[in-house]
């Protein structure tokens, strides 16, 4: 098993829901990552997890809080989430923390904040 | 602060053509540089990963090459097809940056049959 799987594939919410997105990889990587992506733009890393254990955090709002219950699983939870929060949000995963190698990217979540 | 800069950001050729997608970047302290693929809405593709210590990386058509001393990565499609067209991402990892990737913009490129 050579992928990510990222659910749901689109989402639609209120700015009053809270919701989950989902990641899950079985590649036995160790590094697990959220982007998020705006239309036309480059994505822009929001969390890394490392080991399980929470690395990065590139000043994102608390609106939006991570998860890593296992090696395998990596959640997004969302709360009170704003119209510009719109987009499509990336996971990813590679071998190691510190890893060399390549960064493999789920297919995305589509988030649309009504 | 590293700032990727991919050039040109669009790109439209008929088929069968060579082409070439520049990537440049501030900082030459990189660890390593990533080209990616992504379709419209979906998620990223890598394509080739090229180490600081390498000069150049193939794939079938693809071959992507750095110059870390003047911050320059280029990807080279030859014979493109109708289904290249996509947007081409290039991301640089930093030295002791953990494994934080920089993107670059990204090119979109458009193949016409």
């Amino acid at each position: 098993d050579t992928e990510v799987t990222q659910t749901p594939k689109h989402l639609v919410m209120g700015m009053t829901n809270k919701k989950s997105l989902k990641c899950e990889q079985h590649m036995g990587h160790r590094a697990m990552y959220w982007y998020k992506q705006k239309a036309k733009k480059p994505p822009e890393l929001m969390f890394v997890y490392s080991y399980e254990k929470l690395s990065i955090n590139e000043s994102v709002p608390s609106r939006f809080s991570p998860e890593c219950p296992n090696s395998s699983l990596l959640n997004l939870h969302l709360h009170a989430l704003q119209p510009e929060d719109s987009a499509l949000y990336l996971c990813a995963s590679s071998p190691r923390g510190r890893a060399e190698g390549t960064q493999y990217f789920g297919p995305g979540t589509r988030l649309l904040v009504l | 602060k590293q700032e990727v800069t991919q050039i040109p950001a669009a790109l439209s050729v008929p088929e069968g053509e060579n082409l070439v997608l520049n990537c440049s970047f501030t900082d030459s302290a990189i660890y390593n540089l990533q080209w990616f693929r992504q379709d419209p809405g979906k998620g990223l593709t890598s394509l080739l990963l090229i180490q600081s210590s390498q000069r150049e990386q193939t794939s079938g058509r693809l071959n992507a090459s750095l110059d870390k001393s003047s911050g320059r990565s280029t990807l080279y499609i030859a014979a493109s097809q109708p289904g290249d067209s996509a947007t081409y991402l290039c991301a640089v990892k930093r030295n002791n940056a953990g494994n934080m990737l920089t993107f670059g913009g990204g090119t979109r490129l458009m193949v016409k049959p």
